[in-house]
């Protein structure tokens, strides 16, 4: 059975600052989602990995994915309050899509 | 291009009514999914559907029945609502070969 863990759960940084969020997953998989959600709104598609060594960027976030290590990366650079939001990992596998339980980002003036 | 679209929005249900949830897209896609989000759950996989006719069991099934008679809608049945079923449901589709999956905007239910 696919898990998808995600940790931090919940991260609260200072602006300026890098960090890393980390999405494991317990079996091969087709493709690896990153999206961002808002309070009270949908998720918005961040990046979508599909093999070993992918690495994607937009503005201050990069994503990247080790099929090896079963392991994927968002990295944060240079955080503004903006990105303040909940991030989620999702992997792709025999149909289905299933998601980590977020991580909650507050991003501190 | 309206992309997946829910329908309804909000809805408050008394415990053992039924109701059904709509998501439509547009996109031809052959993939659709219900989820459901509780909060510090992230969102969990309800049922699935990779084509017209054909339906999976997801993570949560239990209480949750869904058709897909028609390539571009996937309903979402709850035959006798109860309160652990309290949540927001998201409806995604997507294809095959990917690469994205794109979500509506959500159901709030709420079931006292």
């Amino acid at each position: 059975e696919l898990k998808v863990e995600q940790n931090p759960l919940f991260l609260s940084m200072q602006e300026g600052k890098n960090y890393t969020i980390y999405c494991n997953y317990s079996t091969t998989s087709d493709r690896l989602y990153w999206y961002r959600q808002d309070p009270g709104k949908s998720l918005e598609s961040l990046f979508v990995l599909l093999s070993n060594g992918a690495v994607k960027q937009e503005g201050r976030l990069m994503a990247s994915l080790d099929t090896k290590a079963r392991l994927s990366t968002l990295h944060i650079t240079a955080a503004v309050h903006d990105l303040s939001a909940t991030y989620f990992c999702a992997v792709d596998r025999d149909d289905k899509i299933i998601f980590g339980k977020g991580t909650r980002l507050h991003i501190l003036p | 291009n309206a992309g997946v679209t829910q329908t309804p929005k909000f809805r408050v249900l008394k415990t053992g009514q039924s109701m059904t949830l709509l998501c439509a897209q547009d996109m031809n896609h052959e993939y659709m999914y219900w989820y459901r989000q509780d909060p510090g759950m992230g969102l969990r996989l309800i049922h699935y559907s990779v084509g017209e006719g054909t339906t999976a069991k997801g993570e949560v099934p239990d209480g949750y029945n869904v058709s897909r008679l028609k390539k571009q809608n996937f309903l979402l049945g709850l035959e006798s609502a109860a309160p652990s079923q309290t949540s927001v449901y998201f409806c995604a589709s997507t294809t095959q070969a990917g690469p994205e999956a794109f979500f509506g905007q959500g159901t709030r239910l709420t079931v006292v």
